[in-house]
Formats: C-alpha cells, structure tokens, sequence
C-alpha cells in the first residue's frame, strides 16, 4: 500500500464550488505539505504543518485553507474555486530530520470550469 | 532568498546517450540538494541527495555532485533509457530559514528517451 494517498484523484468541478481534497500518510511523519503544479512552473507551496498544531502559509495560499485533522490526515480546501485553480496537487511529508527528504503522494487533478 | 535554476526542457535522447541536467543555486546557507524524478502519473520519488560540498550522490545509474565553489549539482548518466523519460527536479533544504528546511524546487526538466 501507498504510504501517502490523496483523494480523489480527479477531481471536475464548477466556478464558485467548495471543494476539499484529501491527504493521509502511513508513514509517521509529523511535517506535511501541499503543493501546487502548474506546466513550466514546478511546485509551488501552498500551506504546511510541522505538527497537529501547526499551520503555516506558503507563497502561494490566496484562495486556499486547509486543516490538520490528526497527524495522519491533511486536507486542502478551496472555498469558492476559480479556473486559475485548474492545476495537478500534491501532497508530501517529511520527517523533520535533517536533509528534509520529502515523500510525495501520487497527486489530484483538477479542473476547474 | 534560496532558488533553484535548471536547464529548460525537454531534452530529448536516443537511448544509450549521455544525459546532463544542469542545475544551480543560491542559498544562504548550507543547503543539502536533491534530485526529484516524476514518471508519468505518478508524484515525485527522491532519485538522489547530497548533504555537503563534494559528496557524491548516486542512484540507478544516475549521478550528481554537490559543487559548491560553482554553486552546481548537474544530474549525469552515462546512458539512458526509454523508461528513464520522466520529468527531473533539482531541490534545496537550507537551515537557514529559522531550521525550518521548506524545499524550494526548480521548474524541472522534462527528458524523452527515444528508442
């Protein structure tokens, strides 16, 4: 089994819908991540928690919110979605040790109308 | 702040050739580095790290070598093939930013291997 999972793995929906993608690791780690991927661009950071507590902005957090439900479980939320949002999500983790080698789940699709 | 520079893609190959990807960067502090690869589908896997200046980092028969005297750490294998086409990312973790280590990534190199 996959140590992180995101769901859904597709994802269509329509200007101005709330809708909230899922994480969840098996891998024990307290940091976890959301990242944004866009052609030519790379990833972009979105928000990031280094425990159940701890919330954080990335450089790119407009628009989005998340939540921290337990240390397995990080969710992404976006309120009211816009096409701008269109673009591939990923989740990772890591385990705070030095070097910050980071895992990464195999991503959300979405497509925003 | 830390940034990551890597050629633009795609690099396009015939199996057996060489591959370089060059990547530079710019830290302030002493930053490990990385390669990330993402086959198609699929989320970035680690493919290599270096921690320290001249380390060596190594992994199915790519290599790439922390420089810090030109600030480089260009991805080399000495022949690829078809299923190494994928998307490669060049990555730092600097302690500098209060010991939080946040990667910061390049833009990745996109790389077709032809038969």
């Amino acid at each position: 089994d996959a140590d992180v999972t995101q769901t859904p793995r597709n994802r269509i929906t329509k200007t101005g819908k709330r809708i909230m993608l899922e994480c969840s690791q098996t891998k024990g780690h307290d940091r976890m991540y959301w990242y944004r991927q866009d052609p030519g661009l790379g990833l972009q950071l979105i928000y990031y928690s280094f425990d159940v507590k701890d919330i954080n902005k990335g450089e790119i957090s407009d628009g989005y919110s998340v939540s921290r439900q337990a240390q397995a479980k990080f969710s992404l939320s976006l309120e009211s979605a816009i096409p701008n949002q269109t673009a591939l999500y990923f989740c990772a983790t890591s385990d705070g040790a030095n070097q910050e080698t980071q895992y990464f789940g195999p991503g959300t699709r979405l497509l925003v109308l | 702040g830390d940034s990551v520079t890597q050629m633009e893609g795609p690099v396009t190959l015939s199996e057996e050739a060489f591959l370089t990807i060059n990547c530079t960067y710019t830290a302030t502090g002493y930053p490990s580095l990385f390669w990330y690869v993402q086959y198609p589908g699929e989320g970035l896997q680690l493919l290599l790290k270096a921690t320290k200046a001249d380390d060596k980092g190594s992994n199915k028969g790519f290599e790439a070598t922390y420089r810090k005297e030109t600030t480089s750490f260009h991805l080399e294998k000495g022949s690829v093939q078809v299923s190494d086409s994928a998307v490669y990312f060049c990555a730092l973790s600097d302690s500098s930013s209060g010991g939080s280590y946040i990667p910061t990534f390049g833009r990745g190199t996109s790389l077709i291997v032809h038969p």
